[in-house]
């Protein structure tokens, strides 16, 4: 199993440009989500799913979509790229839920926005 | 008040040392907790679940105390490769969110 994979490893982008960060996952876990990671702030909740074709919001996430089409793959788009949006980006999915369950991450997306 | 909160460290320790990293929630009905570790410039990682009764797996041990609303981290024994920032994690509402605190950074020195 590959577990959580996440592409692209890295990517430059200029204000305003669009680009879709792409997460899938072999386990058949329904709880899929996404994180960014901050100097000081810790990792905070962007979008997550319970299941395909549903998905809710996280604590910041202003300037992101997302869709579940798939119980394998949640991709997460950036509509008009800021330079506050330069982050580390992080996938994670879970069997149920992370109320009680373990979450596996992907390796993360280092994203800068020039 | 942060939701989750964690002193930043550096905690620098020998080899062979214990070591304890405490994390401090602010909501009182919170269920369940964890302890994450991230290598520098990698993922989080489970490390361990905390249960209200404690729980110990090898040279850690994890603890809850509810009515301080806060739980540990203890390492004994502390190995090179422990050298990582451990993150506290409490569901603060509902049940499909976790927030996570800032994390603690551990650096072991031989």
């Amino acid at each position: 199993n590959a577990g959580v994979t996440q592409t692209p490893k890295f990517q430059v982008l200029k204000t305003g440009q669009s680009m879709t960060l792409q997460c899938a996952q072999d386990m058949n876990h329904e709880y899929m989500s996404w994180y960014r990671q901050d100097p000081g702030m810790g990792l905070r909740l962007i979008h997550y799913s319970v299941g395909a074709g549903i998905t809710d919001q996280g604590e910041v996430p202003n300037g992101y979509n997302v869709s579940r089409s798939t119980t394998e793959d949640f991709p997460l788009r950036l509509l008009s790229a800021a330079p506050s949006q330069t982050s580390v980006y992080f996938c994670a999915s879970s069997l149920s839920g992370p109320l009680y369950n373990e979450q596996f991450f992907g390796p993360g997306t280092r994203l800068t926005v020039l | 008040r942060k939701e989750v909160e964690q002193d930043p460290g550096p905690f620098n320790v020998p080899e062979g040392a214990t070591v304890a990293f405490n994390c401090t929630y602010s909501n009182s009905a919170s269920q369940s907790f964890f302890w994450y570790r991230q290598d520098c410039r990698k993922e989080p990682k489970l490390l361990m679940s905390v249960y209200s009764s404690g729980n110990e797996d090898g040279r850690f041990t994890a603890q809850l105390n509810r009515a301080s609303q806060y739980i540990s981290l203890l390492i004994r024994d502390s190995k090179l490769s422990d050298s990582a920032t451990y993150l506290c994690v409490v569901n603060m509402e509902g049940y499909q969110k976790v927030t996570f605190g800032t994390g603690t950074k551990l650096q072991v020195i031989p």
